[in-house]
C-alpha cells in the first residue's frame, strides 16, 4: 500500500523554466510534508518542508504548495538550474518527529 | 543541522555473511531512523532506534534479520544478517533535524554476491 505516490517517473525542464514535481497522499493523518534532493552515492538532502496548518511555503526558488482537500502537494522551483538535476523525494510523517513515508521520486533533467 | 558520518560507505559482501553499518551522530538525539533504499525503489523505513529501549520495527522487517544496537544518544549499529542478494541496497540512517527536516548519512552502498 503505497500512501505516498509520485506519478511522473522523470520531467524535464530547460534552464530558467519553471520545474513542478507533484506528490500525492491517502493517509489522512500525514500533518508534516517534505521535499528531497538525491544524488546518486549520496543520502537524500532537505530542501523544504510543510505543516498542514499551511498551504504554501516559500525557501528562495522553492515553493511547496499544499492541497489538503485533495491530498496533494507539489514543489516548484523558479529558475530551474541545470545543478537541479536530481531525483526528487516528497514524503510525510504524522508530526515533525515521527517517521518519514516516502514518494517513489521523480528524477528530474533540467537541459541548457 | 546534526552531521552524521555513516560506514562504510560501499561494501561487497558474500551470501551468508553478515555486515554492521554504523552512525555516528554531532549531537545527541532521542531517535534514529534507519532505511533501505532498493535498487530503483523508494525509501523504506526499517527501524526506529531509540536510546535505552528496543528498536521499533516495521512490517516486513524482524530483529533477527536486522538487529540494531543504540548503546547512546550519538551512535547506532545496523547489522544485516545471514545476506543474500536480496539485501543487495543502499542503507541509510536519519535523525530529526533542528526545523530543517530529517538528516540523514550519506548511506551504504552494499552489495551481495
Amino acid at each position: 500500500d503505497q500512501q505516498v505516490k509520485q506519478n511522473s517517473p522523470s520531467l524535464s525542464v530547460q534552464e530558467g523554466r519553471i520545474s513542478i514535481l507533484n506528490c500525492d497522499y491517502t493517509n489522512s493523518m500525514f500533518d508534516y510534508f517534505l521535499w528531497y534532493k538525491k544524488y546518486p552515492a549520496e543520502g537524500p538532502t532537505f530542501l523544504i518542508s510543510i505543516s498542514s496548518i499551511k498551504d504554501k511555503n516559500e525557501d528562495g526558488r522553492f515553493t511547496v504548495f499544499l492541497n489538503k482537500s485533495a491530498k496533494h502537494l507539489s514543489l516548484h522551483i523558479v529558475p530551474s538550474q541545470p545543478g537541479d538535476s536530481a531525483v526528487y523525494f516528497c514524503a510525510a510523517s504524522t508530526g515533525t518527529a515521527s517517521k518519514l513515508t516516502f514518494g517513489t521520486g521523480t528524477r528530474l533533467q533540467v537541459t541548457l | 543541522s546534526a552531521v552524521i558520518s555513516q560506514k562504510p560507505s560501499r561494501d561487497i559482501c558474500q551470501r551468508g555473511t553478515s555486515l554492521t553499518i554504523q552512525c555516528q551522530v554531532d549531537s545527541q538525539v532521542t531517535m534514529m531512523f534507519w532505511y533501505r533504499q532498493q535498487p530503483g525503489q523508494s525509501l523504506t523505513l526499517i527501524a526506529t532506534a531509540n536510546q535505552g529501549s528496543e528498536a521499533t520495527y516495521e512490517s516486513g522487517f524482524v530483529i533477527d534479520k536486522f538487529p540494531i544496537s543504540r548503546p547512546n544518544l550519538t551512535f547506532s549499529t545496523l547489522t544485516v544478517s545471514n545476506m543474500s542478494p536480496e539485501d543487495s541496497s543502499i542503507y541509510l540512517c536519519s535523525v530529526v533535524g533542528q526545523g530543517k527536516g530529517y538528516t540523514f548519512g550519506s548511506g551504504t552502498r552494499l552489495t551481495v554476491v
